[in-house]
């Protein structure tokens, strides 16, 4: 069964500081990955996708196939970024069906 | 207005009790999805659905029926409610590769 690790149940830092959220995730195939945001009080959001090669509110998600991981990365941390992230890579080649990690919650300290 | 709403934003229920979990969307998707959120879980799919002809089970979908009634309706039921059913209930649908999921705001459900 595929599989979605995300080893740190929470993760604080203080503003300006460098963030890494990692993620890590069991497939065989060529996978499709997201990460989604929840903000206090507010529904889960489409943050970024590995395939367009975004960046959005500064955050980047490298694909590496080699460690099977796809990590989340913020350079400086903005306390606005304290929220609940997930990586979800799908369950079975395809967009369809994602399944979701267990979540790390980034606290940004002023 | 929201595109994604459910019904209720909380309920408590009785051990036993049958209750209904409405999921409605206004984006034209054809795929819905439910989801449960536990504490140190994530988010776990119940059942899913890729058109009103079309229902499958996801992970965890002991306990659990859904019916869909139209494109935009998906609903989620629990027969006889128990409460380790006690969780956050997430309602979803996809369109485009490049929208992702669009949620609802969750179901905040409370089995006593």
């Amino acid at each position: 069964a595929q599989r979605v690790t995300q080893p740190e149940k929470l993760l604080s830092v203080f503003k300006g500081a460098p963030v890494e959220l990692k993620c890590n995730y069991s497939y065989s195939g060529s996978p499709e990955l997201f990460w989604y945001v929840q903000y206090s009080r507010q529904r889960l959001q489409l943050l970024l996708r590995h395939i367009s090669r975004e960046s959005i509110k500064g955050f980047t998600a490298d694909l590496n196939k080699g460690e099977t991981s796809f990590h989340l990365k913020k350079p400086f941390a903005q306390e606005e970024d304290s929220a609940m992230y997930y990586c979800a890579p799908p369950f079975s080649g395809g967009y369809n069906k994602l399944i979701f990690g267990a979540g790390t919650r980034l606290a940004v300290h002023p | 207005d929201a595109d994604v709403t459910q019904t209720p934003r909380n309920r408590i229920t009785k051990t036993g009790k049958r209750i209904m979990l409405e999921c409605s969307q206004t984006k034209g998707h054809d795929r819905m999805y439910w989801y449960r959120q536990d504490p140190g879980l994530g988010l776990r799919l119940i059942y899913y659905s890729f058109d009103v002809k079309d229902i499958n089970k996801g992970e965890i979908s002991d306990g659990y029926s859904v019916s869909r009634q139209a494109q935009a309706k998906f609903s989620l039921s629990l027969e006889s409610a128990i409460p380790n059913q006690t969780a956050l209930y997430f309602c979803a649908t996809s369109g485009d590769r490049r929208d992702g999921y669009t949620f609802g705001s969750g179901t905040r459900l409370t089995v006593v």
